[in-house]
């Protein structure tokens, strides 16, 4: 069984402060861990991945996140926010190959100018 | 450029009435999904198919059904039996090599 809980469905910043959007995961296997983002009525974009290899991965658009496994934890970071980066974040987990991608219940993150 | 085309982008529904949700792809992708969005409770998935004409139940089948008779398709039908299709629909491919999913841009089913 898997799942993940994204900590705060809503995170507020001032344009140029720090984005640290919170993922805690379950997975009675080693995990893959994702994060996607996703602007109003379109669909899902790959933020970044974790597949096992460095635990501090980097993806588009400045994000990184750190897989954490003795706190369970893949939390997402980027170090100024822009005011583009307003959107809804996802993290999500699978076991990995063709197993079911359990995804969060998401966190919007606005931006302040 | 390869990719997944969801149509239609906004669709409505009269009480009563079956529906079919298109997507397509183009990126030779085995694995195909159907997600379904309400707003906080992130993504549900409806069914899914890792083979042509071969799927599987997700957690919220009831109500829908699917085909899978070419490896570029995989519509969802949304029947009269979903008793609340107001919602958010997302379908998605995977290739198992690269991990992650592709997605759509969505289709916005309105109940009319």
């Amino acid at each position: 069984a898997q799942s993940v809980t994204q900590l705060g469905s809503h995170v507020s910043v001032s344009e140029g402060a720090l984005v640290l959007l919170r993922c805690n995961y379950s997975s009675s296997v080693p995990p893959y861990l994702f994060w996607y983002v996703q602007y109003p009525n379109q669909g899902l974009q790959l933020l970044l991945k974790y597949t096992s290899a460095a635990t501090l991965v980097k993806g588009i658009n400045g994000f990184e996140a750190e897989f954490k496994k003795s706190e369970t934890s893949f939390h997402l970071t980027k170090p100024s926010a822009h005011m583009s980066d307003a959107a809804e974040y996802f993290c999500a987990v699978s076991p990995g190959g063709y197993q079911k991608v359990t995804f969060g219940t998401g966190t919007k993150l606005q931006v302040i100018p | 450029d390869g990719g997944i085309t969801q149509s239609p982008k906004y669709l409505f529904r009269k009480e009563g009435q079956n529906v079919t949700l298109s997507c397509e792809q183009n990126l030779n992708h085995d694995a195909m999904y159907w997600y379904r969005q309400d707003p906080g409770q992130g993504l549900r998935l409806i069914y899914y198919s890792q083979i042509v004409n071969d799927f599987q139940k997700g957690d919220i089948a009831e109500g829908y059904s699917v085909s899978r008779e070419k490896k570029e398709s995989f519509p969802l039908t949304v029947t009269s039996a979903q008793k609340n299709p107001t919602a958010f629909y997302l379908c998605a491919s995977r290739d198992i090599s690269k991990y992650g999913y592709t997605f759509g841009s969505g289709t916005r089913l309105t109940v009319v």
